[in-house]
């Protein structure tokens, strides 16, 4: 099957630092990846559409300059939190699309950021 | 815009009894719907979809669900719950984007 993986699974940075998170599809190429944003107890919330040698699409209320999205080859995208501060530390979870079944999306394992 | 209810947000269950997990969808056209199961710290794993067809859906684990048209429902069911399907469930629509329902946690009691 489909498999996305995601490094690092945790990180704790301090205050002010930038932390990058890479989503990768191991074994099959995805145009289109999404990142999506957990709280605690929490739904998943869409942050940004990431397409393969374009720039991310943000949703509504998301900063494109504290969250970067890099999507540089079909089977890597990165998110990058700049300036990190500790309302930033979440459960970060990308997706990869899979485009020639019906659009499914398979999900990394997520990735547990604090910012202290 | 499509949207996702999940009525219950907790249900508990015992080992051995049948589960359902409701699920009620907002979309103009046919949709695209899925069931997602999240473990503790762990992304999601997707448990069935619905495109098209069938409307009675197998899943992996045991797990199936019911298209219904007539009440926007995508209700999922497990006939015998084990310990292990103790986690977080979370039903999704797909409009060239996923959204989620709140999700349900489901608890298994010995």
């Amino acid at each position: 099957g489909a498999v996305v993986s995601q490094h690092p699974s945790r990180v704790i940075c301090k205050s002010g630092t930038s932390v990058k998170i890479e989503c990768r599809s191991l074994d099959f190429q995805a145009t289109t990846m999404f990142w999506y944003r957990q709280f605690p107890k929490k739904s998943l919330m869409l942050m940004a559409t990431s397409n393969e040698g374009s720039k991310a699409t943000y949703e509504q209320g998301v900063e494109k300059d504290k969250f970067l999205i890099n999507h540089a080859s079909l089977t890597l995208s990165t998110l990058t939190v700049t300036s990190a501060h500790p309302e930033d530390s979440s459960f970060y979870i990308c997706s990869a699309e899979l485009a020639d079944n019906y659009n499914e999306q398979f999900f990394g394992p997520g990735t547990r950021l604090t910012v202290l | 815009a499509q949207s996702v209810t999940q009525p219950d947000i907790h249900i508990t269950v015992s080992e051995g009894a049948s589960l359902e997990l409701r699920c009620n969808y907002s979309y103009g056209a046919t949709p695209y719907l899925f069931w997602y199961v999240q473990s503790p710290g762990q992304g999601l794993q997707l448990l069935l979809k619905y495109f098209s067809g069938d409307t009675l859906v197998q899943g992996i684990k045991g797990f199936e669900a019911e298209f219904k048209r007539s009440q926007s429902s995508f209700n999922l069911r497990k006939p015998s719950v084990h310990w292990s399907d103790a986690a977080e469930y979370f039903c999704a629509v797909y409009d060239y984007k996923l959204s989620f329902g709140a999700g349900t946690t489901v608890t298994v009691r010995a």
